[in-house]
């Protein structure tokens, strides 16, 4: 499996961007990057995800290199709601129900 | 409310009890997992269901024992359990589609599980 390397902590001020980096120099090409993120004690929850194309939905946009060996999760107006553990998962293409192995992640503390 | 339906939300046991955790998805999803998440660490998958098989089982003890009577329905059954078992249990749900490279899962909100 491409593994993933992300900061441990982040701050960021409510209403401003917050921007989390995420490097998978090991990325094979038909493996795609997921963003999930869990708040604390609920369950993990989706976010975005892509292969290679830039990404933007209503909760954030993902920004994939072109070489695709790092991205970036933007929350383009982050509140104090989106403190959580951000996971950038890199998920290996099998065809059938298949794992998503979470690391660590980011945790972002979003203040006021 | 993710559609993932998971009870009990809390649970203390002895570790001669047996217990059952549930879990119930609303998606109309083909697959179903088990995930255990420790104190401070990253979350570990322990159970695969596809179409009410188990496909992948992650070096579990045998003390947790999975059922899947349907693809809506997940239980994990737990009988002499040891305090290193406390932690949360998430269940997860995903339709998975045969070709496809996506694979979204809908988390439900766990079973916090404490083992005296």
């Amino acid at each position: 499996d491409a593994k993933t390397t992300q900061p441990p902590s982040m701050d960021c001020a409510e209403g401003r961007a917050a921007n989390l980096p995420c490097n998978h120099s090991t990325i094979s090409g038909n493996e795609y990057v997921y963003w999930y993120r869990q708040i604390h004690s609920q369950g993990p929850q989706y976010i975005i995800h892509g292969l290679k194309n830039n990404e933007t939905n209503e909760m954030a946009s993902l920004i994939i290199t072109e070489d695709r060996k790092s991205s970036t999760l933007i929350l383009p107006h982050a509140t104090l709601r989106d403190t959580a553990v951000y996971y950038c998962i890199v998920r290996p293409y099998t065809g059938t129900a298949s794992k998503l192995t979470f690391g660590t992640g980011t945790r972002l503390q979003v203040t006021l | 409310e993710t559609g993932v339906t998971q009870t009990p939300r809390h649970l203390v046991m002895g570790m001669t009890n047996k217990k059952s955790l549930k879990c119930e998805q609303h998606l109309g999803h083909n697959a179903m997992y088990w995930y255990k998440q420790s104190a401070k660490k990253p979350l570990e998958l322990m159970f695969v269901y596809n179409f009410k098989e188990q496909t992948e089982n992650n070096s579990v003890p045998s003390r947790f024992s999975p059922e899947c009577p349907n693809s809506s329905h997940l239980f994990l059954h737990l009988h002499t359990l040891q305090p290193e078992d406390s932690a949360l249990y998430l269940c997860a749900s995903s339709q998975e589609t045969s070709g496809s490279g996506r694979n979204i899962q809908y988390f439900g909100a766990g079973t916090r599980l404490s083992v005296l």
